[in-house]
Parts: C-alpha cells; structure tokens; sequence
C-alpha cells in the first residue's frame, strides 16, 4: 500500500499568507494525485487532480505541484474561507488518502 | 447539478449489518462510478472501494473485502453501501462520492461531486 504523508500537521497562518503544504509518498505515484479540501461539518471538496490541475470552479489561488513521491498544494494569499484541512489522495496503486494538514487561523 | 443524498444516520450493536443509501439526482446515474469513503470522528480519510451503476461490478479495498457488499437499483438511481459484523471502530461518517468529470473527460479515480455523509455508530 502507498503511503501519504502530509506536512506539517498543522499550519498556523494569517488571511492573506501564502501556505505551502507537503504530500509526501512511500513510492512513486506520477502524477495521480489529487488534492481536497475539507470544512467542518462538511464533505471534502476536489480541489486538484493529476497533481497539477484545478478542478473545476476553483479559485486560481490554489496551485498544485509535483510528481513522483512530493507533491506540493500552494494557496497563494489565504482567504477567511480557506481555513480548513487539505487532504492528498493517489491513484496509482489502489487508493489512499494521507493524513491531513490542517490550515488554521494565526 | 449533480447531487448526491444519502441516507440518515444508524446506531449499530457490534456483530450487526449497516446499509447506507447514495441516491443520485441531475444527470444520468449509470454513466458514472460511485465511490465510498470513511471517515472515523477525528481522523482521516479511508476509501472503501467503488461500484460501476451500469454493470454492477465492484472493487472493493482489501482492508473491507469480505465485509462489504456494495450494490446498485438503477430504477431509482440509488447505490448501497452494505457493512457487515460491524466493530466500535466502524463509528465513522460514511460518504459517497461520485467520479469527477469536466465537460470533456471523467476521472474514474477523482471524487467530485460527494453526499453530505452518513453517521454510522456502533455501540452496545
């Protein structure tokens, strides 16, 4: 099984911040990897497939990067909206989700 | 606008079966997988395994083979998810999610969009 790490495990930030946040994985996953985001009370929400891609409706402040085994989600200028927790996900061998970084407010 | 309704929460005794509805309204049901995901209280994701509305077949995590069965009614574009011999540690939040697609293409393997989530609790 591949395994996610994401870090840090939390991210304490102000609005307006740039947040970097880590997914790291046991073994090379290409490009199959998606990242969600996550409110309390709420289902997670696709935020970027293939790594790289915004899905649709999100906003362009969210950017994916990486392949291979560190991948990396950037929200450049955090929005109130944006505190929440972000979760990875890769497809390339069955499916595994890692285990979160929360961004909360500074 | 596709979306996804479960069905309401369950309190579960250990040994018991549990079997949750994801009812699709807005597109056409068939055409898309379904997904299932765990979500103990607290913690992270865990995905189950997935249903193909149109043929019925399934694949199913290795952790929850031989424990759960999911099937489809495509009459009234509903799927279930249907847990046996359930432990404590199935009290989770249970959610579907359907395969994500953009105006030219489907990710079979991508979640959006998801039900609103199903608590399950297992307690004697």
């Amino acid at each position: 099984e591949i395994v996610l790490t994401q870090s840090p495990a939390t991210l304490s930030l102000s609005p307006g911040e740039r947040a970097t946040l880590s997914c790291r994985a046991s073994q090379s996953v290409s490009s199959y990897l998606a990242w969600y985001q996550q409110k309390p009370g709420q289902a997670p929400r696709l935020l970027i497939y293939d790594a790289s891609n915004r899905a649709t409706g999100v906003p362009a402040r969210f950017s994916g990067s990486g392949s291979g085994t560190d991948f990396t989600l950037s929200i450049s200028s955090l929005e109130p909206e944006d505190f929440a927790v972000y979760y990875c996900q890769q497809r390339s061998s069955w499916l595994t989700f890692g285990g979160g970084t929360k961004v909360e407010i500074k | 606008q596709v979306q996804l309704v479960q069905s309401g929460a369950e309190v579960k005794k250990p040994g018991a079966s549990v079997k949750v509805s994801c009812r699709s309204s807005g597109n056409t049901f068939t055409g898309y997988y379904i997904h299932w995901v765990r979500q103990a209280p607290g913690q992270g994701l865990e995905w189950m395994g997935w249903i193909n509305p149109n043929s019925g077949g399934t694949n199913y995590a290795q952790k929850f083979q031989g424990r759960v069965i999911m099937t489809r009614d495509t009459s009234i574009n509903t799927v279930y998810m249907e847990l046996n011999s359930l432990r404590s540690d199935d009290t989770a939040v249970y959610y579907c999610a359907r395969e994500y697609c953009t105006s030219s293409n489907c990710y079979a393997d991508w979640f959006d969009p998801w039900g609103q989530g199903t608590l399950v609790t297992v307690s004697s």
